[in-house]
């Protein structure tokens, strides 16, 4: 299996323009989350999903954020319109709840940069 | 809701030091729990896991966990580091439910 895969690794962008970061989860996973990570406020949840459907996104900054998940295979977290402040890393995870088998995979990231 | 606490936040060690890491979480029920590590630039990698069974636990790269019920423990161990050890090191727990709640995490570094 290829892992998580999330694309772009790096994105530049204006402020004020929309982003969109996209992760391909591990197949058979039924879990998917999306994490930022600052050195000011390291690891946080924003939103995560079971089989597609969102189940917490009480993570999510504001409305500028929005994430979906229209089949298995797929996500996207979205900002728009993009700030400065949501410079940061921005990962993926997939893991299973088979057989209680719930360690996160996770991709290698989208290093956003907000100009 | 559960919570976990690594109380170190930056460990620093010399090559050959032992290391423990502390890791406490906050929930009575059944557990399942995690160390992920973060080299530099990189993303979190699943270092090891428990579910049941031994307490003992062995990871890749000659670490191991110690699950201690009692005191709602999970420490991190390692006889001996070397300088590639330099990471970032995260604790997490899992209530048989799909999230799990990670720790604010660990930064070691290891001296040459």
């Amino acid at each position: 299996d290829a892992g998580v895969i999330q694309s772009p690794r790096h994105e530049v962008t204006e402020m004020g323009q929309e982003v969109t970061l996209r992760c391909k989860p591990i197949s058979g996973h039924d879990y998917l989350f999306w994490y930022r990570q600052t050195m000011m406020r390291g690891l946080e949840l924003l939103i995560y999903f079971n089989n597609n459907v969102p189940i917490d996104d009480s993570g999510m900054p504001e409305d500028r954020f929005s994430a979906k998940m229209p089949n298995a295979s797929f996500s996207t977290l979205k900002i728009q319109p993009s700030e400065p402040r949501d410079s940061a890393v921005y990962f993926c995870a997939s893991s299973q709840s088979v057989d209680r088998n719930y360690g996160y995979t996770f991709g290698s990231g989208t290093r956003l940069t907000v100009v | 809701a559960q919570s976990v606490s690594q109380h170190n936040h930056h460990v620093i060690l010399s090559e050959a030091a032992s290391l423990e890491l502390g890791c406490n979480y906050s929930y009575g029920g059944t557990v399942n729990l995690f160390w992920y590590v973060q080299y530099p630039g990189q993303h979190l990698q699943l270092l090891l896991k428990y579910f049941s069974g031994d307490p003992l636990v062995k990871g890749i790269k000659g670490f191991e966990a110690e699950f201690i019920k009692s005191k709602f423990s999970f420490n991190l161990r390692k006889p001996s580091v070397q300088w590639s050890d330099t990471a970032e090191y995260f604790c997490a727990v899992n209530t048989n439910a799909g999230k799990s709640t990670f720790g604010d995490g660990t930064t070691l570094t290891v001296k040459p």
